[in-house]
């Protein structure tokens, strides 16, 4: 079975803080994902990862970094959290080529 | 740019029905398409992946088509059960991306 993990399920913090989400997949993929989810925007593409250290900016990706440093394990960086970006957040991993997407459980992120 | 949409936004049937949730892609130049089912405050599960020379795929009582030329497919759930309540998504892949609809919110009534 694939797993996808993520550090947290439910995560508070405070306007100005830094925050990391952990997303770990154990299936050697080389593709890896952070989306955010929100009421009537759906998902929206932050960043993604196509190989170890590699990274592309999706749609969304202002006030956010990531960092991935060994294959199975992306992160994303909120460098300093602002109360918009209270969200879900999904990590995924894909194959580099062909095959299925494969979402974590997600984080609920409240800024307050 | 690529826009997924799905049609209805929200059902609700009576246990044991048959039906089918549709979603439009305006560009068919896709790789393949996705069906993710997503539960309340959950991450997406994968249910089917069609490539783009497929033109159908099954899994238990779910069966996704896909028709490229004309930017549709269809999802049909065959004898509806309540624990099938949730909302459904598709997403078309070009390139490394992925395209989400809005999704299809189910609820099956026992």
């Amino acid at each position: 079975d694939v797993k996808v993990t993520q550090s947290s399920r439910y995560l508070v913090k405070r306007t100005g803080e830094k925050v990391f989400l952990e997303c770990v997949q154990d299936m050697d993929h080389e593709n890896m994902f952070w989306y955010r989810q929100d009421p009537g925007l759906g998902l929206r593409l932050i960043y993604f990862s196509y190989d170890v250290k590699m990274k592309e900016k999706g749609d969304i990706p202002e006030g956010y970094s990531v960092s991935r440093e060994k294959k199975e394990r992306f992160s994303l960086i909120l460098e300093s959290a602002s109360t918009n970006q209270t969200s879900m957040y999904l990590c995924a991993s894909r194959p580099k080529w062909a095959g299925e997407q494969y979402f974590g459980p997600g984080t609920r992120l409240t800024v307050t | 740019k690529q826009e997924v949409t799905q049609i209805p936004a929200a059902l609700s049937v009576p246990e044991g029905e048959n039906l089918v949730l549709n979603c439009s892609f305006t560009d068919s130049a896709i790789y393949n398409l996705q069906w993710f089912r997503q539960d309340p405050g959950k991450g997406l599960t994968s249910l089917l992946l069609i490539q783009s020379s497929q033109r159908e795929q099954t899994s238990g009582r779910l069966n996704a088509s896909l028709d490229k030329s004309s930017g549709r497919s269809t999802l049909y759930i065959a004898a509806s059960q309540p624990g099938d309540s949730a909302t459904y998504l598709c997403a078309v892949r070009r390139g490394s991306r992925l395209t989400f609809g809005e999704g299809t919110q189910l609820t099956v009534n026992p």
